[in-house]
């Protein structure tokens, strides 16, 4: 079973500039997360989705974060603008519904300048 | 105060040593708790997963589970190289919104 793919898997930008990550969860998960890993901590979940539909995006900086999930398969996450304090690793992770496990991509490391 | 407090280390220790890893929170209404192991530069993998309180053990990996203290703990027995990584602790009320530690590095040396 292939594992949750995520791509770019580095990025390096200047703040103000935009950017995008993609994520194609686990083949069948309709689960799937963004979360966010700055340097020295853990995983925090900016936004869930329920197959195209939005669960949870309580901790989405929404004035520069979007996300969307169109056909309930792959997802992409934007930043615009980016700002210095964005660097961090951002981790895509899938499930199905009634699995409890999260299953984690590699994650995008991103550098903001 | 976090919800979750994870000592960060890092924890240096010799091949063999039985490794104890613990992590303390403050929201008595969390019921699943969890144990990822992270490579670096990979995504975390879930190592352990227990629901409410107890024991659970897996080759050489026990997680316990005490609500009473706010308190869940993972050893490694016979600890290799191969175990040095990040552990992560996580926590939630339900299967969705997991709540990280920081993480505390594991460095197993030969």
């Amino acid at each position: 079973e292939a594992g949750v793919a995520q791509s770019p898997r580095y990025k390096i930008i200047e703040k103000r500039q935009s950017v995008a990550f993609w994520c194609n969860p686990i083949s069948g998960h309709a689960t799937l997360y963004w979360y966010q890993q700055i340097l020295g901590q853990g995983p925090k979940l900016l936004i869930q989705f329920q197959n195209n539909g939005v669960v949870d995006d309580s901790q989405l900086p929404k004035d520069r974060f979007s996300a969307e999930r169109l056909k309930g398969v792959d997802s992409t996450l934007k930043i615009q603008p980016a700002k210095l304090e964005d660097s961090a690793v951002y981790l895509c992770a899938s499930r199905t519904r009634v699995q409890e496990t999260q299953y984690f991509g590699p994650g995008t490391r991103l550098l903001v300048l | 105060q976090k919800e979750v407090e994870q000592d960060p280390g890092p924890l240096s220790v010799p091949e063999g040593a039985i490794v104890s890893l613990n992590c303390t929170y403050s929201n008595s209404a969390f019921q699943y708790f969890m144990w990822y192991r992270q490579y670096s530069r990979k995504g975390p993998e879930l190592l352990m997963y227990t629901y409410s309180s107890g024991n659970k053990e897996d080759g050489r990996f026990t997680a316990q589970v005490d609500k009473s203290s706010k308190y869940i703990s993972l050893f490694i027995r016979d600890s290799q190289p191969s175990d040095s990584a990040t552990y992560l602790c996580a926590m939630s009320l339900n299967t969705d919104k997991l709540i990280f530690g920081t993480g505390t590095r594991l460095q197993v040396f030969p």
